[in-house]
């Protein structure tokens, strides 16, 4: 069964730190994608990157950073100069096909605290 | 375009009663999923609908139940409700049903039970 770890519950921060955000998944799946979350407290989960599992290449995009190494099943995401807006809690999530069907499995989420 | 809508946002229901949730996906997606976020949890998934049949289920009770209509749109039927059914419900769409597609959430339904 796939599983998907964040030890990470809660994290507080100063704006303009920067963060990482820990992601350790476990599958025997040879394909499988992995996924980054922000769900903000209005409760929608708001897409921020995907990665296949073929595709080991580190990503920036803004302010933003992925950090995928399939030797240790890791998947982090570090925020860098962070902002208030980025409170939110985030989801890392593995996906699977299974049978006729797709589906995410997540982790339990880290909640992101950036303060003034 | 309209992403991912569900409907209605928020509803209290009594225990024992049963309870519909709506979901139109985006224009052109032809699988929905949902999902079941109790709080302080991650989404579980419950079921995914594409080409209006059921492709995959996850380890829910048989009180729980989908269906997928011709213009891809679902609803998520829960009968007999628990307590332990307040949660946030969560619709995803995509162009299809394998993994590579990937998946857009809607806003959710907060159900409460009471």
């Amino acid at each position: 069964a796939q599983k998907v770890t964040q030890a990470q519950t809660e994290i507080s921060v100063v704006e303009k730190e920067d963060v990482t955000l820990d992601c350790v998944y476990e599958t025997r799946d040879t394909t499988y994608y992995l996924f980054w979350y922000k769900q903000p407290p209005s409760g929608e989960l708001v897409f921020l990157i995907r990665r296949n599992s073929f595709d080991e290449q580190n990503e920036i995009s803004g302010r933003y950073s992925w950090n995928f190494q399939k030797s240790t099943s890791s998947f982090n995401f570090t925020i860098t100069a962070s902002q208030v807006v980025d409170s939110a809690v985030y989801f890392c999530a593995l996906s699977e096909n299974t049978g006729t069907a797709s589906k995410l499995t997540f982790g339990t989420g880290t909640r992101l605290q950036v303060t003034l | 375009d309209a992403g991912v809508t569900q409907s209605p946002t928020h509803l209290i229901k009594t225990r024992g009663q049963q309870v519909t949730l709506r979901c139109s996906p985006i224009s052109g997606h032809k699988s929905v999923s949902w999902y079941q976020q109790v709080l302080g949890q991650g989404p579980q998934f419950i079921f995914q609908y594409y080409e209006k049949e059921e492709r995959g289920r996850g380890n829910f009770p048989d009180r729980f139940s989908a269906r997928q209509f011709p213009n891809y749109s679902s609803e998520l039927n829960v009968n007999a409700l628990l307590l332990g059914d307040s949660a946030l419900y969560l619709c995803a769409s995509s162009l299809g049903n394998r993994q590579l597609y990937g998946y857009t959430f809607g806003s959710g339904t907060r159900l409460t039970v009471v």
